[in-house]
């Protein structure tokens, strides 16, 4: 099975600041990565698939980026919509998994 | 508007069964393969299996955690994907959800709002 390793685990920022987070799967995934938000009592959203590409609808402070088996998810500008948790997602391979989670608060 | 809707969760005793179900609408449900995922309580998400569509033969595909126990089945006329439970146990517990898994299983596009399983004697 494919590892997906998900840093940090949790991050306090302002509103405003620049917020990366990153992923390393433990093998080349080819960009076979998705990126998906979820607030709090709700079910997970796709933000970014395909590694970099938007989900339609999602504001453009959201950005994926990454190449082999290292991945990042950027916000540009966080908003206090933004605050939740944030998953990455391998499908390279079955089983499919997740990263374990990222929660972003605000400072 | 696509919509999916899980019914079926509920409280179940160790090594019982449970039966969810869940309704899709606003999309062609017999073109796209439909997926579960779980999260048990303040975890993250795991995937817990697949069926995929008629051209390809409905066939499924599991987590190693639930194989064995859990079956997956859809019925296109119902626009409708299930998820058989069998032989529970306590670290069963969790909400699931069902999931378009569109463009062969690439993404997550939809998800519906999940059902809470609890296994607890």
């Amino acid at each position: 099975d494919i590892q997906v390793t998900q840093s940090p685990s949790s991050l306090s920022a302002s509103v405003g600041d620049r917020v990366t987070i990153t992923c390393q799967a433990s093998q080349d995934i080819t960009n076979c990565l998705n990126w998906y938000q979820q607030k709090s009592g709700k079910a997970p959203k796709l933000l970014i698939y395909d590694a970099s590409n938007l989900e339609t609808g999602v504001p453009s402070r959201f950005s994926g980026s990454g190449s082999g088996t290292d991945y990042t998810l950027t916000i540009s500008s966080l908003q206090p919509e933004d605050i939740a948790t944030y998953y990455c997602q391998q499908y390279e391979n079955l089983p499919l998994t997740f990263g374990g989670g990222t929660k972003v608060e605000l400072k | 508007e696509v919509q999916l809707v899980e019914s079926g969760g509920g409280l179940v005793q160790p090594g019982g069964s449970l039966r969810l179900s869940c309704a899709a609408s606003g999309f062609t449900f017999s073109d796209h393969y439909m997926d579960w995922v779980r999260q048990a309580p303040g975890k993250g998400l795991e995937w817990v299996g697949r069926v995929r569509n008629r051209p390809n033969s409905y066939t499924t595909q599991y987590a190693a955690s639930v194989r064995g126990r859990f079956t997956i089945s859809r019925d296109d006329s119902k626009t409708s994907v299930f998820l058989q439970m069998n032989s529970l146990k306590t670290e069963d517990t969790a909400v699931y959800y069902c999931v378009r898994a569109y463009s062969f299983g690439y993404r997550f596009d939809y998800w519906g709002p999940g059902s809470q399983v609890t296994v607890s004697s």
